[in-house]
């Protein structure tokens, strides 16, 4: 059965860094890539990152791109996303997802909350 | 960036009811779009990729058409199961996806 558990949320004041994370289990986590998708609260589905399943392709959104940073390691089967420089925008849950020929969502976590506040 | 505009953004139908929700692209994607179905508290769940192909599992009253710029997803026949806010999402560039502002799914 595949599962994907993030975890690292939690409540950060602007400007800060936070690292989140995304253990992956049943099924060959390094056949495919894996994305990051937020969702602010009562909002829509926003995109945030993707990453080829070694790692050379790797594509951000324009509202992230330089302030986060999307990696993998194989070995251990998870997924990450370092996010540096964070603001009230960023406030959302954060799913990370598996993405079959790099572009079909598959399989997604349950989230984990980013609150960002003074 | 390629944008995607979802309409309508909301709709109330009855049971047993077609329903049919739109997606546009700002410019052509082939049929580089892909269908997801997000209940209340839970995570999105694909529904249709390629446009046009149903997941395995999904049962075949939801359908999806189009391409280049113009899509449609259809309900056949609307189940109360199906309560839900759905969303488009073109993959031109895997790497660089976005997806349409989601339709809300009530029953009238």
């Amino acid at each position: 059965e595949v599962q994907l558990v993030e975890s690292g949320g939690g409540l950060v004041q602007p400007g800060r860094s936070l690292r989140l994370s995304c253990a992956a289990s049943g099924f060959t986590f390094d056949d495919y890539a894996m994305h990051w998708v937020r969702q602010a609260p009562g909002k829509g589905l926003e995109w945030v990152s993707g990453i080829s399943w070694n790692s050379g392709s790797i594509g951000y959104a324009d509202s992230v791109k330089g302030r986060f940073t999307i990696s993998r390691d194989n070995a251990k089967n998870s997924l990450y996303l370092q996010m540096n420089s964070l603001r009230a925008e960023d406030t959302a849950l954060y799913y990370c997802a598996k993405a079959r020929s790099s572009s079909y969502f598959d399989y997604w976590g349950q989230g984990t909350l980013v609150t960002v506040s003074s | 960036d390629i944008q995607m505009t979802q309409s309508p953004s909301s709709l109330s139908a009855s049971v047993g009811d077609r329903v049919t929700i739109t997606c546009q692209a700002s410019q052509d994607i082939s049929n580089y779009l892909n269908w997801y179905q997000q209940k209340p508290g839970k995570a999105p769940k694909l529904l249709i990729y390629d446009a046009s192909n149903l997941e395995t599992g999904v049962p075949s009253r939801f359908s999806g058409s189009g391409s280049g710029t113009d899509f449609t997803f259809t309900i056949s026949s609307l189940q109360p199961e199906d309560i839900a806010t759905y969303y488009c999402q073109q993959y031109d560039n895997p790497f660089r996806v976005t997806f349409g502002g989601g339709t809300k799914v009530e029953i009238k």
